[in-house]
């Protein structure tokens, strides 16, 4: 049982470069998430998948698209990357949608757009 | 005004002393309150939920205040391995996770 698996780990990139974040997990969670982290920021919400075949907006996404493969993937990709972009990037996931459960995270994506 | 809101610190402590973390957060309808902790360049790990009553786990001790908004966390004979950012988080609803800065201990 892995958890939440992130790839890649780190990842250097220039300017107007794409790639795509990849996420998985085998906890049978109904929810994925994908947050940044950026120093003095805290976690903000990027996308979030309620459920398979849906994706919502989270705090900022502009720059970003999803797909929810399946229940398992939930991958993140940057078009035209910017240095704004630079950050920490955790994925994380949660059974169900209900008050008092938490959410789990992978180890994250180390990201440096140059 | 931040949607939850926690002093940065570093909070620089011996070990065996007791420290305080103190967070507020904006929105009254929140619905679950957690404690995390997040190591250095490693994802944050669930430490605690935080109830109403309080409740204790070892060392640690996390209360909630509805009326004034904020949630504490109590750390007892802390020891060099507690070092790390604690962070806050408040849910709202759709488990949309509100993250606090955190606080580094």
């Amino acid at each position: 049982n892995a958890g939440v698996t992130q790839t890649p780990k780190f990842q250097v990139l220039k300017t107007g470069q794409s790639m795509t974040l990849q996420c998985a997990q085998d906890m049978n969670h109904n929810s994925m998430y994908w947050y940044r982290q950026d120093p003095g920021m805290g976690l903000r919400l990027i996308y979030y998948s309620a459920s398979e075949g849906t994706t919502d907006k989270g705090e900022v996404p502009n720059g970003y698209n999803v797909s929810r493969l399946n229940k398992r993937e939930f991958s993140l990709r940057l078009e035209s990357a910017a240095p704004s972009q630079t950050s920490v990037y955790f994925c994380a996931s949660i059974r169900d949608r209900v008050v008092g459960e938490t959410q789990y995270f992978g180890p994250g994506t180390r990201l440096l757009v140059l | 005004r931040k949607e939850v809101e926690q002093d940065p610190g570093p909070f620089n402590v011996p070990e065996g002393a007791t420290v305080a973390f103190n967070c507020t957060y904006s929105n009254s309808a929140s619905q679950s309150f957690f404690w995390y902790r997040q190591d250095c360049r490693k994802e944050p790990k669930l430490l605690m939920s935080v109830y109403s009553s309080g409740n204790e786990d070892g060392r640690f001790t996390a209360q909630l205040n509805r009326a004034s908004q904020y949630i504490s966390l109590l750390i007892r004979d802390s020891k060099l391995s507690d070092s790390a950012t604690y962070l806050c988080v408040v849910t709202g609803t759709a488990s949309k996770l509100t993250f606090g800065t955190g606080t580094r201990l």
